[in-house]
């Protein structure tokens, strides 16, 4: 099915370990979005693309590196986890133009301790 | 900067029975506007887009409506469900390519 993949889908690591997440679409999209999702806070972004080797931040991106290599994939990497990083993190794909709308993946439930 | 508030917070009705989600936004200069249903422990389903020059949209019993000049957007559910229970987003969309900024949802409950 088309669409928007995330991985890991969870994930427990412990404080300053490193990892990355797997964002992948299918839809030829050129636009791509990671945000997280805190209780209280709601859905926050934290980095996005325009395109293929492009990276802009977004509203809190400070302890996150991302990375457009490939159109279909966007990265999100932790360098040094905290715990103010446990987090339900998206990933999000969409076109440009005026009939543009937003396909969300399932999201990976992260936890640092 | 756009900020998005959703009335209520939480709502819990019986089944049945007809019901109007609120949302509103800071910024009328906005491009789309999109309504999302996410089920607990779930990723976000798109329901609704309804571009600026549209006025409402709908898609079997759920009908949205956005009014630019006022900030203000509706989520219309006829004859409720169970299933209808989730938590439901309203996310703006701006001119430029950072994304939607989100309301915090509105969490519902339709009891059997």
């Amino acid at each position: 099915n088309a669409g928007v993949t995330q991985t890991p889908k969870f994930r427990v690591l412990k404080t300053g370990q490193s990892m990355t997440l797997l964002c992948a679409q299918d839809m030829n999209h050129e636009y791509m979005y990671w945000y997280r999702q805190d209780p209280g806070m709601g859905l926050r972004l934290i980095h996005y693309s325009v395109g293929e080797g492009t990276t802009a931040k977004g509203e809190v991106p400070d302890g996150y590196n991302v990375s457009r290599l490939k159109k279909q994939n966007f990265l999100l990497g932790l360098e040094s986890a905290a715990p103010s990083q446990t987090s339900v993190y998206f990933c999000a794909s969409s076109w440009t133009g005026p009939n543009y709308g937003y396909t969300f993946g399932s999201g990976t439930r992260l936890t640092v301790v | 900067k756009q900020e998005v508030t959703q009335i209520p917070a939480a709502l819990s009705v019986p089944e049945g029975e007809n019901l109007v989600l609120n949302c509103s936004f800071t910024d009328s200069a906005i491009y789309n506007l999109q309504w999302f249903r996410q089920d607990p422990g779930k990723g976000l389903t798109s329901l609704l887009l309804i571009q600026s020059s549209q006025r409402e949209q709908t898609s079997g019993r759920l009908n949205a409506s956005l009014d630019k000049s006022s900030g203000r957007s509706t989520l219309y559910i006829a004859a409720s469900q169970p299933g209808d229970s989730a938590t439901y987003l309203c996310a703006v969309i701006g001119g430029g390519a950072d994304g939607l900024t989100f309301g915090k949802g509105t969490h519902l409950i339709i009891q059997p």
